[in-house]
């Protein structure tokens, strides 16, 4: 049972518009939250965190809102710009726990078109 | 470019071979984690190091056998493979805090795609 949802496997957008990314969870024990990027032929990137006290944190061109109450959190991107194509994944820690390791989602192909 | 660094890039294994991934990272991190990411399943944690000593084992078959020798460096041996084992295998690295490793922000390696026939 997946754990960290994102159930759009692939965004299309086009240049200097808006990316808004999806990601759901189900245990409402998670209070860390990060969404990484990867690349073709490289490893995941880290890109942005928000921890489970704030509900928007913000760097650069990407925003981060998490609203705990539906679990759901989503990583806006704007202006949007070609080399923003890239999987994003959403991650989620239980800091507080025994098991502190990171639950992955499957992540979300953007595609960001000229 | 991370500061992860992994080798071989690509490997290709029969089911009856031995062989090594190799990590090493330069970033003064002192905890190291193996991922393995198949198609259509979320990245799976295999095995993490901290401080060089193995504090997480999830399950892992005992056909892939890790070894970290100091903070820089991991290696996962893998001896007698199946093919369902073919997948790209991702190390990672992250400072540890005092009591447990920081899970939160991990550099990632680029990977090794395996192959096993």
């Amino acid at each position: 049972d997946q754990q960290v949802k994102q159930n759009s496997p692939s965004l299309s957008v086009q240049e200097g518009r808006i990316s808004i990314l999806n990601c759901d969870y189900t245990n409402s024990m998670f209070d860390y939250f990060l969404w990484y990027k990867k690349y073709p032929a490289e490893g995941p990137t880290f890109l942005i965190s928000i921890s489970s006290i704030k509900d928007k944190n913000e760097d650069g061109r990407f925003t981060v809102f998490l609203n705990k109450s539906a679990k759901h959190l989503s990583l806006h991107i704007v202006p949007s710009q070609p080399g923003d194509s890239a999987v994003y994944f959403c991650a989620a820690i239980n800091n507080a726990g025994n098991n502190r390791k990171l639950i992955w989602g499957l992540g979300t192909s953007l595609a960001v078109n000229p | 470019e991370t500061g992860v660094t992994q080798t071989p890039r690509h490997l290709v294994m029969g089911m009856t071979n031995k062989k090594s991934l190799k990590c090493e990272q330069h970033l003064g991190h002192n905890a190291m984690y193996w991922y393995k990411q198949s198609a259509k399943k979320p990245l799976e944690l295999m095995f993490v190091y901290s401080l060089e000593e193995r504090v997480e084992n999830n399950s892992v078959p005992s056909r892939f056998s890790p070894e970290c020798p100091n903070s820089s460096h991991l290696f996962l041996h893998l001896h007698t493979l199946q093919p369902e084992d073919s997948a790209l295998y991702l190390c990672a690295s992250s400072r540890r805090t005092p009591r447990v490793p920081t899970y939160n922000e991990q550099f990632f390696g680029p990977g090794t795609r395996l192959t096993v026939l």
